[in-house]
C-alpha cells in the first residue's frame, strides 16, 4: 500500500493553456473521486468514478474540465482553456468499495493560472 | 447531505486534551459523523467515524450525544503534530457513492 499518488504536485500555466493533472489510487480500490480546494476553504467534490465509469459529476465541474479513468485504473483530470480562476489545489481520492470505507487522500496538484 | 457546524478555530496546549465539537441538528437516521482532518500542504487523512455510540481508536476518541445533534472529537494528548484543519462531516451512504461533502472546519493551533 503505497497510497495515492498525484502527479505534478505543482503546475503553472498561463491563462488559456491546457492542463492534464494525473492520479494513481491505491490498487484494487475501485471508487476514486476528485475534489478541488482553494486558500481557507474545505475540499469540494468534482467527481466520482467506480472502476471506469464516471457515476457523479458535480456543477462544479463546468465543459472545460474533463475526467477519465481509463482500464478502471489511475485517472486523469483535463482543464482546456485554464482561467485565473482555475488555481487551486486538486486533490484525489480512492476508497474501497465498502459502503462506508474511508477514504485515502493524494497530496494533490497545486495549479497557479497566471 | 446535512450540514454541520463548527468553531472556526481552536487552540490548544501541547500534551493536553482537546475537545472538538460539531453540531449537526439535522442529522437523519443514515447519516454516519466522519471526522478527517489536514495537515498543512497534505490531503485530509480519515480520524474516526461513528453512529449512535461513542468510538475510539489510536488517534481519536468519538463521542457522540444521546440525540446525534452533536458529536465531539476528542485528542487525548495534543501534540505539535495535530495542528491541522479538523473536518466534521455527514455522511448518508444512500445514493451518494460514499463521497465526502467537506465544511471549512476548525483550525487547531497547538502551542509548545
Amino acid at each position: 500500500d503505497t497510497g495515492v499518488s498525484q502527479d505534478p504536485r505543482h503546475k503553472i500555466t498561463k491563462r488559456g493553456q491546457n492542463v492534464t493533472f494525473r492520479c494513481d489510487p491505491i490498487s484494487e480500490h475501485n471508487r476514486l473521486y476528485w475534489y478541488r480546494q482553494t486558500l481557507g476553504q474545505g475540499p469540494e467534490f468534482l467527481t466520482y468514478f467506480q472502476n471506469e465509469a464516471q457515476l457523479e459529476k458535480s456543477r462544479l465541474l463546468s465543459d472545460r474540465f474533463s475526467a477519465e479513468r481509463p482500464k478502471g485504473s489511475f485517472s486523469t483530470l483535463e482543464i482546456q482553456r485554464t482561467e485565473q480562476g482555475d488555481s487551486a489545489m486538486y486533490l484525489c481520492a480512492s476508497s474501497a468499495g465498502t459502503a462506508n470505507e474511508k477514504l485515502f487522500f493524494g497530496s494533490g496538484t497545486q495549479l497557479s493560472v497566471l | 447531505d446535512a450540514k454541520t457546524t463548527q468553531p472556526n478555530s481552536m487552540e490548544s496546549n501541547e500534551e493536553e486534551p482537546v475537545h472538538l465539537p460539531c453540531n449537526h441538528s439535522t442529522i437523519s437516521g443514515t447519516d454516519y459523523i466522519h471526522w478527517y482532518r489536514q495537515l498543512p500542504s497534505q490531503g485530509p487523512e480519515y480520524v474516526i467515524h461513528g453512529l449512535t455510540s461513542n468510538v475510539n481508536n489510536r488517534m481519536a476518541s468519538l463521542a457522540i450525544a444521546e440525540d446525534r445533534k452533536s458529536s465531539t472529537l476528542i485528542l487525548h494528548r495534543a501534540t505539535l503534530r495535530d495542528a491541522a484543519v479538523y473536518y466534521c462531516i455527514l455522511r448518508d451512504l444512500r445514493g451518494s457513492y460514499g463521497k465526502l461533502t467537506f465544511g471549512q472546519g476548525t483550525i487547531l493551533t497547538v502551542h509548545p
